[in-house]
């Protein structure tokens, strides 16, 4: 069973295309995210989401639209690619209260050519 | 601003022997937990242990164990007996801010090979 999953697995598409990444968890928890990992290895935060409630925002294109139709799942839709989007995106879930650690997905890799 | 750090890019250990990965962070919180993450060239993400900021004791889970100095705010692991499998990417993490959204900060990570 697994906890945290994401598709697809890999992701190959050309400049200025759209495309979707799913996330679905089902761990119960209340709060999901999606993590950026960049070329480098740094991981970064895009978005969070608390029981279908966008609460982190960070400094994100709004070529990148996350949705979250119920709180055991998180989509990521990103329009209009770019070379610079390459990155492997993770989905992650976790229960907020006490600070619980995040569960991740097993990450999507995305390369725009 | 909340930051951490991992000073060691990467690391090398030979196989059954103790290696120690840093981790520094700033924080001016008092009640908060960390994480270390390993990702293998599979790219998981997986959690390896975590410490809460609150207990003395350092956290211990079969060969990976931490040593938490909160004064210090250096929160470095200790993998004992080093098998193959424990190559991988290693990450420290930090929830970010007190307003409990769960936001995780990550260190840059420290690649270790654990050589035959």
């Amino acid at each position: 069973d697994t906890a945290v999953s994401q598709t697809p697995k890999y992701l190959v598409t050309q400049m200025g295309n759209d495309k979707s990444i799913k996330c679905e968890q089902n761990l119960g928890h209340d709060t999901m995210y999606w993590y950026k990992q960049d070329s480098k290895k740094f991981l970064k935060i895009m978005f969070s989401y608390n029981n279908k409630e966008l609460i982190i925002n960070e400094t994100v294109p709004n070529r990148f639209s996350p949705k979250s139709p119920d709180k055991a799942h998180l989509n990521l839709h990103i329009n209009s690619l770019e070379l610079g989007d390459s990155a492997v995106y993770f989905c992650a879930s976790s229960q907020v209260k006490g600070k619980s650690p995040l569960h991740f997905g097993n990450g999507t890799r995305l390369t725009v050519t | 601003a909340q930051t951490v750090t991992q000073s060691q890019p990467e690391m090398s250990v030979q196989e059954a022997e103790t290696v120690t990965l840093s981790c520094t962070y700033d924080t001016s919180e008092n009640n908060y937990y960390l994480f270390w993450y390993k990702q293998p060239p599979s790219r998981q993400m997986i959690l390896v242990i975590r410490q809460e900021a609150y207990k003395q004791q350092n956290a211990t889970e079969n060969r990976f164990s931490v040593n938490f100095q909160k004064a210090a705010k250096s929160f470095s692991l200790k993998i004992s007996d080093s098998q193959l499998g424990d190559t991988a990417m290693y990450f420290c993490a930090f929830p970010h801010g007190s307003s409990n959204t769960g936001k995780l900060i990550f260190g840059q990570g420290t690649t270790l090979q654990v050589k035959p």
